[in-house]
């Protein structure tokens, strides 16, 4: 069974902690995304990959950066945590263009 | 950057076909057209994706008229369990590798009534 796992269902940080969300894939796929939802907002991408060690900037990417090292793994960092990154956050993969994509079951993270 | 619209919400009661239209005037000639599902608390899941004309699987149907300027996710006989957010999303090419972002809107919220 295809699995996307998020390594916390909940989190909760102080500000200006920096905060890891790693998340794990077990399908070989190419692609893989983060992205945060808020009320009324929908989803909103942060940044996605492509490839191992490659990358690109979603549409809100500032205040976060991320890291794959493995193909099956895509980490998202917060370098220096805020109250406004509150949220639920969200990660997703996906194989070829075109296919299906696969979300984790997200993160809540409250930062206080 | 292919955008979609949809409605923001839709009420329907139980036994009802409910169908959820999205425009997306921008499409381009390889993009793709695919809705997902979201409940509450959990990440959004894969309904139904098309190109043209129709597609039907055990879920839904996916209507895409020949311009491709808009689609029609169709539900037939909804229950309550249906109630979620539905999101239409349009593949959006980026050259180099092929890969393409996925894009989501704010989605429709379908709530069913007894």
């Amino acid at each position: 069974d295809v699995k996307v796992t998020q390594s916390s269902r909940y989190l909760v940080k102080r500000t200006g902690e920096k905060v890891f969300l790693e998340c794990v894939q077990d399908m070989d796929h190419e692609n893989m995304f983060w992205y945060r939802q808020d009320p009324g907002l929908g989803l909103r991408l942060i940044y996605f990959s492509y490839d191992v060690k490659m990358k690109e900037k979603g549409d809100i990417p500032e205040g976060y950066s991320v890291s794959r090292e493995k193909k099956e793994r895509f980490s998202l960092i917060l370098e220096s945590a805020s109250t406004n990154q509150t949220s639920m956050y969200l990660c997703a993969s996906r194989g070829q263009r075109n296919t299906e994509a696969f979300f984790g079951q997200g993160t809540r993270l409250t930062v206080v | 950057l292919a955008k979609t619209t949809q409605p923001i919400s839709m009420d329907s009661y139980e036994g009802q076909e409910v169908n959820i239209t999205c425009s997306h005037n921008n499409i381009a000639t390889n993009d793709y057209i695919t809705w997902y599902q979201q409940f509450p608390s959990q990440g959004p899941r894969f309904i139904i994706q098309g190109y043209k004309t129709k597609v039907t699987n055990e879920v839904a149907s996916l209507f895409i008229p020949a311009d491709r300027k808009s689609s029609t996710l169709s539900l037939p006989r909804v229950s309550l369990s249906d109630t979620a957010v539905y999101y239409c999303l349009v593949g959006d090419r980026v050259w180099a590798g092929g890969y393409n972002k996925l894009i989501f809107g704010a989605g429709t919220r379908l709530a069913v009534h007894p």
